[in-house]
């Protein structure tokens, strides 16, 4: 069946600098997609989501980028804080409703 | 505005037994969703209830159930546990509004189940 993946389990990073987390999916269909954030002991939280329609969307420190063409979706962190330490999950919603996630990435900001 | 609730938040249980979870969504959302997550498979899709009605359902076997009643709150009972039902059982909630094509789920904390 269709899939969302991430490319990197783990990602460190010194606090202050940008971070970059990836995701791919493989449904050419999904028209919306959305950015979890879920601290340990905690259940996922809403962070950012685009559509397909766009290319890009901006948060607060934080920014998704959506590419079709390679089936590539990417959020950014600005300026990552030790309080961003948490494992991030892509997902998406291929129009069936039944939303697809990403295995997840832990990110680990180094003070 | 209280976030998602799930009760308990942990539970031990051996095999054979049956479970019952529950969940009490945001006020006024009227979509309740089910997911399990487990450090193998990830999170996954058990099901959706809207207006007390099952409108999704994932790839899980039929000892998985649920039902959501008048007031949104929804359960859901696992049957026959085994070992492998181990997880966190997350809920989620969102308004669902009519006309809408897409929605924003707002999860709970979880239920951390234990099959021994």
């Amino acid at each position: 069946g269709e899939s969302v993946g991430l490319h990197l389990p783990t990602l460190s990073v010194q606090e202050g600098d940008n971070s970059i987390i990836n995701c791919a999916y493989s449904n050419s269909a999904s028209d919306y997609f959305i950015w979890y954030k879920q601290e340990s002991g905690k259940g996922p939280q809403f962070i950012i989501d685009i559509r397909s329609n766009m290319d890009k969307r901006q948060g607060q420190r934080v920014t998704v980028l959506l590419n079709k063409t390679v089936k590539h979706l990417s959020l950014q962190i600005a300026a990552t804080q030790p309080g961003d330490s948490a494992v991030y999950f892509c997902a998406e919603n291929g129009g069936s409703y039944i939303p697809t996630f990403g295995r997840g990435t832990s990110l680990i900001v180094h003070p | 505005k209280a976030g998602v609730t799930q009760t308990p938040r942990y539970l031990i249980k051996t095999r054979g037994q049956q479970v019952t979870l529950s969940c009490s969504p945001i006020s006024g959302h009227r979509s309740v969703s089910w997911y399990q997550q487990t450090p193998g498979q990830g999170l996954q899709f058990l099901f959706e209830y809207f207006s007390e009605t099952q409108r999704n359902k994932g790839n899980f076997p039929g000892r998985f159930s649920g039902r959501q009643f008048s007031n949104s709150r929804s359960e859901m009972n696992v049957s026959t546990l085994e070992l492998g039902d181990s997880a966190l059982y997350l809920c989620a909630s969102s308004l669902k509004l009519a006309g809408a094509d897409t929605d924003t789920q707002y999860f709970g904390p979880g239920t951390r189940l234990t099959v021994l």
